[in-house]
């Protein structure tokens, strides 16, 4: 059974800091992986998309990075702001395309 | 473009009381949607695979007479919380994959926040 997790379960950092999320998953039988950010009471906005070829995909200031072999994903947010303060969630999609998520990292950056 | 809509954004209803919940697609057809369900401090987890037309595929451990789904169009699937329970109380995630385009795309939409008291 996949099972995915996420480390750290929260982090916080100052304005400005460069900072890595980190993403495991135990069947590196993988579709594809993606990062999500959740806002707090809200749904989900799709952040990056790495296919399982694929190692890895960057959107401005994100770039996520895929390791399947060793079941690991990271997430790496540059010069972060508060507007970043968010829960960012990592999941893996298997052949039928249901989504596994992990439990997220709460994220918040302090002015 | 591919948006999902979600009604209501958040309910509150008595125990032993009946819930429905809609998702809809509002400007792509999806032949399948999925239904999560997120308790606080926890990741989604999938309750449900609906396909337009047919039944719906339950993950284990989720009772299939206590959520409904039903996916009559291809716009529209709706979960229905039947004889909530406390322990109920959840966020409640749909996502709606285009019947044209790649398998992998789902869209999600925001959430509905249901309270049972």
């Amino acid at each position: 059974k996949q099972e995915v997790t996420q480390i750290p379960a929260a982090l916080s950092v100052p304005e400005g800091e460069n900072l890595v999320l980190n993403c495991s998953f135990t069947d590196s039988a993988i579709y594809n992986l993606q990062w999500f950010r959740q806002d707090p009471g809200k749904g989900l906005t799709s952040l990056l998309l790495i296919q399982s070829s694929q190692r890895e995909q960057t959107s401005g200031r994100l770039n996520a990075s895929l390791d399947k072999s060793s079941g690991r994903s990271t997430l790496y947010i540059a010069a972060s702001q508060p507007g970043d303060s968010a829960t960012y969630l990592c999941a893996v999609q298997g052949s039928q395309g249901n989504l596994i998520f992990g439990k997220g990292t709460k994220l918040s950056v302090k002015p | 473009g591919a948006v999902v809509s979600q009604h209501p954004s958040w309910v509150i209803c008595k125990s032993g009381t009946s819930v429905k919940i809609e998702c809809r697609s509002l400007d792509f057809q999806a032949t399948t949607m999925f239904w999560y369900r997120q308790f606080p401090k926890q990741s989604l987890m999938l309750m449900a695979t609906s396909n337009e037309g047919s039944k719906a595929t339950y993950e284990q451990g989720v009772e299939k007479d206590k959520f409904l789904i039903n996916h009559a169009s291809l716009t529209l699937s709706t979960l229905t919380v039947t004889s909530a329970h406390p322990e109920d109380s959840s966020f409640y995630i749909c996502s709606a994959r285009p019947s044209t385009g790649s398998s992998y795309e789902q869209y999600f939409g925001p959430g509905t926040r249901l309270t049972v008291t």
